[in-house]
């Protein structure tokens, strides 16, 4: 099945500086690649996805890129600011494995001020 | 946020106790998820329903039994659990069967004396 594997699992940054996360996966046919935000004591939310046509997807301040050779993708935040403190996990979706969503394990970012 | 919900957000229960949580969507979808968030591990598979039907069943120990009659509402059933099953249950919610965005409900925590 599925394995994914996300690196740093704790990654601390100054306010203003770049964030990038970096995930990969094992399965080739996987083709939907979701971001989800988790805030202390809330529920993971989903900040951006990516599809496997696509290379990279940019939402103001959060970017994604895919790169399908490799099987990997990354998660960039530009400008981070305290409110970006937060558990975020990545994950991958292949229609081949039963459409199931297997995460990564998790990188708690925190924004220093 | 109302999308999904569950209840009861804490459960403190005994090995010998049986209870059960709950979980409702309003957002119109057909597919269904149980999670298990564990300190330090990924995001844990437990079940997946589409149209009320079980599609999946990770592995997951008999003490945990799930319930979907009908495609707004999934229960957990569980009974005579080990205090190594202390973690934060969350729910989770798709339009179909995978390869989309899911939405979480806020989990319930709960403690295994």
């Amino acid at each position: 099945g599925e394995n994914v594997e996300q690196h740093p699992s704790t990654l601390s940054v100054q306010e203003g500086d770049s964030a990038v996360i970096k995930c990969t996966y094992s399965d080739s046919a996987s083709n939907y690649f979701p971001w989800y935000k988790q805030e202390l004591g809330k529920r993971p939310q989903l900040i951006i996805d990516i599809r496997s046509n696509v290379g990279e997807k940019k939402d103001q301040r959060i970017a994604v890129t895919l790169n399908k050779t490799a099987k990997h993708f990354s998660l960039h935040i530009t400008e981070t600011q305290p409110e970006d403190s937060a558990v975020y996990f990545c994950a991958a979706s292949s229609r081949a494995a039963g459409n199931k969503l297997t995460f990564g394990g998790g990188t708690r970012v925190l924004v220093k001020p | 946020e109302t999308g999904v919900t569950q209840t009861p957000r804490h459960l403190v229960m005994g090995m010998t106790n049986k209870k059960s949580l709950k979980c409702e969507q309003h957002l119109g979808h057909n597919a269904m998820y149980w999670y298990k968030q564990s300190a330090k591990k990924p995001l844990e598979l437990m079940f997946v329903y589409n149209f009320k039907e079980q599609t999946e069943n990770n592995s997951v120990p008999s003490r945990f039994s799930p319930e979907c009659p009908n495609s707004s509402h999934l229960f957990l059933h569980l009974h005579t659990l080990q205090p190594e099953d202390s973690a934060l249950y969350l729910c989770a919610s798709s339009q179909e069967g995978g390869g989309e965005t899911q939405y979480f409900g806020p989990g319930t925590r709960l403690l295994v004396l």
